[in-house]
């Protein structure tokens, strides 16, 4: 099993472009994540997904959209990057079961100049 | 806001000593996790407790909580140079529906 894998792993993105980060695992969680990490700030929830076909704002959603039209995947987007957009994302995904343990994936460095 | 604050920020010792570090938080919770990222790489689950539960040990690592001061703390015995990472609580608290609210964190450093 490959677990949860993101793609692409690296990125430079230009003020004002758009972009798609896609994450996909191969657990059949149900439960699915997009966190992103900044120095100092720990790691800070974007939007999540508790099934297929269903998302919901976490704690600091502004500026990104996402989609789960598979159960495996999650797709994280960005329409209009701006320089406050540069950090480490990362994606993750947990069982059913409320509060279980989130696997995580290698992470994707983006960098908005 | 962080619902977890993790203390110290950074710790750096020698090979076989222990480490311990500490994470207070704020709300009512059903568990407090632990997770372990080395440089450059995803988090990783390290042990879950559950807010009924005061200790949980898992190899070399040792949990506790203490729910009335609203704290947890993390004891790694005998620590190896590969013990070197950031490690970081989780909290799920009982009015996230499940989400975990991460700390900021702890910098371990063990030197060989």
């Amino acid at each position: 099993n490959a677990g949860v894998t993101q793609t692409p792993k690296f990125r430079v993105l230009k003020t004002g472009q758009s972009m798609t980060l896609l994450c996909a695992q191969d657990m059949n969680h149900e439960y699915m994540y997009w966190y992103r990490q900044d120095p100092g700030m720990g790691l800070r929830l974007i939007h999540y997904s508790v099934g297929e076909g269903t998302t919901a704002k976490g704690e600091v959603p502004d500026g990104y959209n996402v989609s789960r039209l598979k159960k495996q995947n999650f797709l994280l987007g960005l329409e209009s990057a701006a320089p406050s957009q540069t950090s480490v994302y990362f994606c993750a995904s947990s069982t059913l079961t409320q509060g279980s343990e989130q696997f995580f994936g290698p992470g994707t460095r983006l960098t908005v100049l | 806001s962080q619902q977890g604050e993790e203390d110290p920020q950074a710790l750096s010792i020698q090979e076989g000593e222990n480490a311990t570090m500490n994470c207070s938080y704020k709300t009512s919770i059903n568990n407090l996790q632990w997770y372990r990222q080395n440089s450059g790489r995803g988090l990783v689950h390290l042990i879950l407790i559950r807010s009924n539960e005061r200790e949980k040990h898992s190899g070399r690592l040792r949990v506790t909580l203490d729910t009335s001061k609203k704290s947890s703390s993390l004891l790694i015995t005998a620590s190896r140079a590969a013990d070197t990472a950031s490690y970081f609580c989780a909290t799920d608290a009982y009015n996230q529906g499940g989400k975990l609210i991460f700390g900021q964190g702890t910098e371990l450093s063990v030197k060989p």
